[in-house]
Parts: structure tokens; C-alpha cells; sequence
């Protein structure tokens, strides 16, 4: 059964680093998205990504935040200067038509 | 006002119980409703998705909206302790629409 890929499962960081989230998503799918879910608390929608741009993004999603799509598998999420409170994990998703998205098994992201 | 709502639990059943699970939900523009399946440090898993108001059947798995009173239910029969994870409720306001909006979760045991 497809399924969305991500590396790495856990990363952990020095305050100030950047970092890079990487994501394979489902092969024929068209949206892709990054949610985080911070320890204990609601799944929260980061950015959404289609025909090659942002489509939609929330107000967590600032200047320190960029994805890209940089060849045909591949979705990353960059985090220019990670700060504590950027500790969570993140999930990588993606769908066919929009909505319903199939979710990666996320990436634990530390920063310390 | 939060836009889902949904008891975190915990919530501790005996194996073979029926369970039922619930969020409320205050936008009345949200048309689809899903549910995921979460185990620990994983990634959600659609399980089920419903639109509009009515009932959907799925196995031992039946999800139910009222939109009248924006109330949405997963009832689980003959529970298993593979069950056991936290459940997600979420929306969106169209089948095209981009950002998922999550309930808190309902962590679920069913104890053998």
C-alpha cells in the first residue's frame, strides 16, 4: 500500500540551527502539506502546497518557515533558526484531490 | 469559541465494549468530517470519512453527523485491544478545501 515517507523519524538541534524536515509523499498525489503537533496537545495545519506553490499557509507558518519541492518525489520543510518552542512533531501529508490527507508517520524535532 | 471539540479523555473500556466517541464542532460551513487513528509517537491514520450529515458503516467502525446539532460520533463495536490509540476527529469546510481542523483527540484503552 502507498504511503508518505519520512526522514528523519527524529532530529535534534541546537537552538538558532537550521534544519530540514524531508518527506516522500504519496507518488500521484498533488497536495502536499506539514502539520506539527506539539507534545500533548492538537494537530495544527502549517502550510498546504500545490502545482508548485503555497496554497495556503496559517500564522504559525512566518518568515522562518519555507517548504519546497525541489524534483518529483521529494517535499521538505525548512526551519531557518529553530527555537525552543519549535520543538513537536511534524507530519508530512498529501491527497490527490485535496482534504482527505494521508498522513506520514512524522519526524520528532527536538531542539535543545 | 474553539472550532473542534473533543473530550481528551483518557477513556478506559473493557474488550468487547461498544465504544463511542464524540467532538462537537462550531463552524456550520464545515461539510466534511473524519476521523483518524493515532498510535503513540505515529503518525493519524484516516479511518473513516463522512459528508454532510447521515451515518457511515465501515466494519466495527460507524461514523455519525448531526449538523443540526454540529455533533459528530465514531462508535467503535466489539472493541479490540489493537483499538487502543487516540482518536482524531477533524473538518473541512469542502472536499477541496486545504486545512484539516483537528480536535484535541480522545486517548482510548479497551482492556483485555
Amino acid at each position: 500500500e502507498p504511503e508518505v515517507t519520512q526522514t528523519p523519524s527524529h532530529q535534534v538541534t541546537q537552538m538558532g540551527q537550521e534544519v530540514i524536515l524531508r518527506c516522500v509523499p504519496i507518488s500521484n498525489h498533488l497536495y502536499f502539506y506539514w502539520y506539527r503537533q506539539i507534545l500533548g496537545q492538537k494537530v495544527e495545519f502549517l502550510v498546504s502546497f500545490y502545482n508548485n506553490e503555497i496554497s495556503e499557509k496559517s500564522e504559525i507558518f512566518d518568515d522562518q518557515f519555507s517548504v519546497e519541492r525541489p524534483d518529483g518525489s521529494n517535499f521538505t520543510l525548512k526551519i531557518r533558526s529553530t527555537k525552543l518552542e519549535d520543538s513537536a512533531m511534524y507530519f508530512c501529508a498529501s491527497t490527490l484531490e485535496g482534504g482527505f490527507a494521508f498522513f506520514g508517520q512524522g519526524t520528532r524535532l527536538t531542539v535543545v | 469559541q474553539k472550532e473542534v471539540e473533543q473530550d481528551p479523555g483518557p477513556l478506559s473500556v473493557p474488550e468487547g465494549a461498544i465504544v463511542s466517541l464524540n467532538c462537537t464542532y462550531s463552524n456550520s460551513a464545515f461539510q466534511y468530517f473524519m476521523w483518524y487513528r493515532q498510535y503513540s509517537r505515529k503518525g493519524p491514520e484516516l479511518l473513516m470519512y463522512t459528508y454532510s450529515s447521515g451515518n457511515k458503516e465501515d466494519g466495527r467502525f460507524t461514523a455519525q453527523v448531526d449538523k443540526s446539532s454540529k455533533y459528530i460520533s465514531l462508535f467503535i463495536r466489539d472493541s479490540q485491544p489493537s483499538d487502543s490509540a487516540t482518536y482524531l476527529c477533524a473538518t473541512l469546510p469542502s472536499q477541496g478545501a486545504q486545512k484539516l481542523v483537528f480536535g484535541q483527540g480522545t486517548r482510548l484503552t479497551i482492556n483485555p
